[in-house]
């Protein structure tokens, strides 16, 4: 099993770019879930999904768009991405109902 | 909303001693799950212990313990026994289950060991 895995590894954008960050998981978890995590902040939730073809916003919400279309992927995109979302993001899965989170790898993005 | 707080920014110890970092919380829920995650400058996030508030007795595993105080919402994590291994970024973390099970994190605070 790969576990949680997250494509690219590294970014670098200018402003005003797009981008789709690409997260994968081969444990047939039902819950996805997208954080930025910024020096000082922790890690802050963005999106999540609770099932395929289902998103919620989280605490952060604002400049990104998710999707799931199929299970084991959830995609986190910015459409014009700004220098405020520089920033390391993770993803992460787990079982409904279940408290585990199993997290990804992350991936350093920085906007210039 | 549920809150977590971590004071300390900084805290260092000296190998084969013992360090204790802090964790407050707020929440009006009653059943709450709550962790420590640990951070390696290799960035990936790592579950190291978690306690169920409605369980009295303290969650323990190999050198981690927690001290966790319900009435005073407060979940400290002791290490025993440092490790150069433990130097990272300790995060204490908040879930409601059910709530979709969403993790809130505190700010995070930077071990450093010392040989």
């Amino acid at each position: 099993n790969a576990g949680v895995t997250q494509t690219p590894k590294f970014r670098v954008l200018k402003t005003g770019q797009s981008m789709t960050l690409l997260c994968a998981q081969d444990m047939n978890h039902e819950y996805m879930y997208w954080y930025r995590q910024d020096p000082g902040m922790g890690l802050r939730l963005i999106h999540y999904s609770v099932g395929e073809g289902t998103t919620a916003k989280g605490e952060v919400p604002d400049g990104y768009n998710v999707s799931r279309l199929k299970k084991q992927n959830f995609l986190l995109g910015l459409e014009s991405a700004a220098p405020s979302q520089t920033s390391v993001y993770f993803c992460a899965s787990g079982l409904a109902g279940l408290y585990e989170q199993y997290f990804g790898p992350g991936t350093r993005l920085t906007v210039t | 909303a549920q809150t977590v707080t971590q004071s300390q920014p900084e805290m260092s110890v000296q190998e084969a001693e013992t360090v204790t970092l802090s964790c407050t919380y707020d929440t009006s829920e009653s059943n709450y799950y709550l962790f420590w995650y640990k951070q390696p400058p290799s960035r990936q996030m790592i579950l190291v212990i978690r306690q169920e508030a409605y369980k009295q007795q303290n969650a323990t595993e190999n050198r981690f313990s927690v001290n966790f105080q319900k009435a005073a919402k407060s979940f400290s994590l002791k290490i025993s026994d440092s490790q150069l291994g433990d130097t990272a970024m300790y995060f204490c973390a908040f879930m409601t289950p059910g709530a979709n099970s969403k993790l809130t994190f505190g700010k995070g605070i930077t071990l450093s060991v010392r040989p």
